[in-house]
């Protein structure tokens, strides 16, 4: 049952360039979500979250979009550096005070110099 | 900035034997939760709790985990009898609201 899912598993972006990371979900019951980094061996960092009532949110260099009628986000870098080398995951929730994540399976970006 | 840390970073142990994963939530949040991330694969959801009780579990939570919250600051997570498949990156998280912070992660290796 994949209520999340990221497509690709990998992307590979040149240094100042854009990178454009898709999640798709498939419950309409999720209201909020988010997008988490990941090192190997470390725990996912949160980077930017949206709710289902906004379309755009923007945090410096990432901005996530959310398109509910496609049931579509995406996350963007711009412009991207090495260091945002790392697992990109998306993740689902509803919005209840305290309800379970639903992550995707992660992008994996590679920005190189 | 205020951070949720796990202890210990690596675990290995005898399958049938039990492990207590320790976790120590961000101070002011109330809500706390286990996932855990086989090698290769996504990161699941294990169990959520709120006000000293579960609020949710998943199928994966049977009667070989337990969770708890001993004091005013610790949140563990228990398996009782370790089988080889719970080898695997097992994180803490807790929250204020929706945002939910994660910890650096207990590798457990069940051999």
């Amino acid at each position: 049952d994949q209520q999340v899912k990221q497509n690709s598993p990998s992307l590979s972006v040149q240094e100042g360039r854009i990178s454009i990371l898709n999640c798709d979900y498939t419950n309409s019951m999720f209201d909020y979500f988010l997008w988490y980094k990941k090192y190997p061996a470390e725990g996912p960092t949160f980077l930017i979250s949206i709710s289902s009532i906004k379309d755009k949110n923007e945090d410096g260099r990432f901005t996530v979009f959310l398109n509910k009628s496609a049931k579509h986000l995406s996350l963007h870098i711009v412009p991207s550096q090495p260091g945002d080398s790392a697992v990109y995951f998306c993740a689902a929730t509803v919005y209840n005070q305290g309800g379970k994540l639903i992550f995707g399976q992660g992008t994996e970006l590679s920005v190189k110099p | 900035e205020p951070e949720v840390t796990q202890t210990p970073s690596h675990q290995v142990t005898q399958m049938g034997q039990e492990v207590i994963l320790r976790c120590v939530p961000i101070s002011n949040h109330l809500y706390f939760y286990w996932y855990r991330q086989i090698l290769g694969q996504k990161v699941e959801f294990l169990v959520s709790f709120y006000n000293n009780e579960i609020s949710e579990k998943s199928e994966i939570f049977d009667d070989q985990f337990s969770v708890e919250r001993p004091d005013g600051s610790n949140f563990t997570l228990k398996i009782r009898s370790t089988k080889l498949e719970d080898s695997a990156m097992y994180f803490c998280a807790s929250s204020a609201t929706e945002t939910q912070y994660f910890g650096p992660g207990t590798r457990l290796l069940v051999l």
